[in-house]
């Protein structure tokens, strides 16, 4: 059964600064697709990022960017220009056959002003 | 498009009770999953449901049962609540298989069993 963990229980990060959360999964499938969640206070799970393992390019939206590193198995998200609004616990995911998704446990960033 | 919808938001039972958790999408998904979520953890699946009339068991079924009846609809039954399924449950959906099928997420019904 693949596995997804996320070794930081909780970071912080100034406003306007940059943050990277890490991620790393086990898998014996070649083909994939790697997520990661945002879960604000109001417990509404939304998509940040996702990435496709047979794509060798990182994928960016805005101010969020991966470092997929398929040999490593490591997904890490990168947050940029840190905002108030990013704070929140963020989840890693990984989608196994059936469209099924396994998380990890969750970091909690903080944004201090 | 109401997206996915679950009731209630909130609810309290006893030990022993039981309760379905609603749950409806307006998007014509084929695909319907129920996860939990327990404090400070991730989301864990329930049961999952790859059309009207199909279900199959997730990581944690124990406790729970679930049917789909009709595309939009996908309930979850705790037929005896134990303090054990005290947790956030989420449900949630997608179109399919396709590669960029995302999967789409309810609020969360919050669950206390005292």
């Amino acid at each position: 059964a693949q596995t997804v963990t996320q070794s930081q229980p909780e970071m912080s990060v100034q406003e306007a600064e940059t943050v990277t959360l890490s991620c790393t999964y086990d898998t014996s499938e070649s083909d994939y697709y790697l997520f990661w969640y945002k879960q604000p206070p109001s417990r509404q799970m939304i998509l940040v990022i996702r990435q496709e393992a047979y794509k060798q390019q990182n994928a960016t939206e805005n101010r969020f960017s991966v470092n997929f590193q398929k040999a490593a198995k490591s997904f890490s998200l990168k947050i940029s220009d840190s905002q108030l609004g990013d704070a929140a616990m963020y989840f890693c995911a990984f989608r196994e056959y059936g469209n099924k998704l396994v998380f990890g446990a969750g970091t909690i960033l903080r944004v201090k002003s | 498009n109401a997206g996915v919808t679950q009731t209630p938001k909130f609810r309290i039972l006893k030990i022993g009770q039981s309760m379905t958790l609603q749950c409806t999408q307006d998007m014509n998904h084929n695909y319907m999953y129920w996860y939990r979520q327990d404090p400070g953890m991730g989301l864990k699946l329930i049961y999952y449901s790859v059309g009207a009339g199909i279900t199959d068991k997730g990581e944690v079924p124990n406790g729970y049962n679930v049917s789909r009846s009709t595309t939009e609809d996908f309930p979850l039954r705790l037929e005896l609540a134990a303090p054990s399924q005290t947790s956030v449950y989420f449900c949630a959906s997608s179109p399919g298989l396709a590669t960029t099928d995302t999967q789409y997420f309810g609020p969360g019904t919050r669950l206390t069993v005292l």
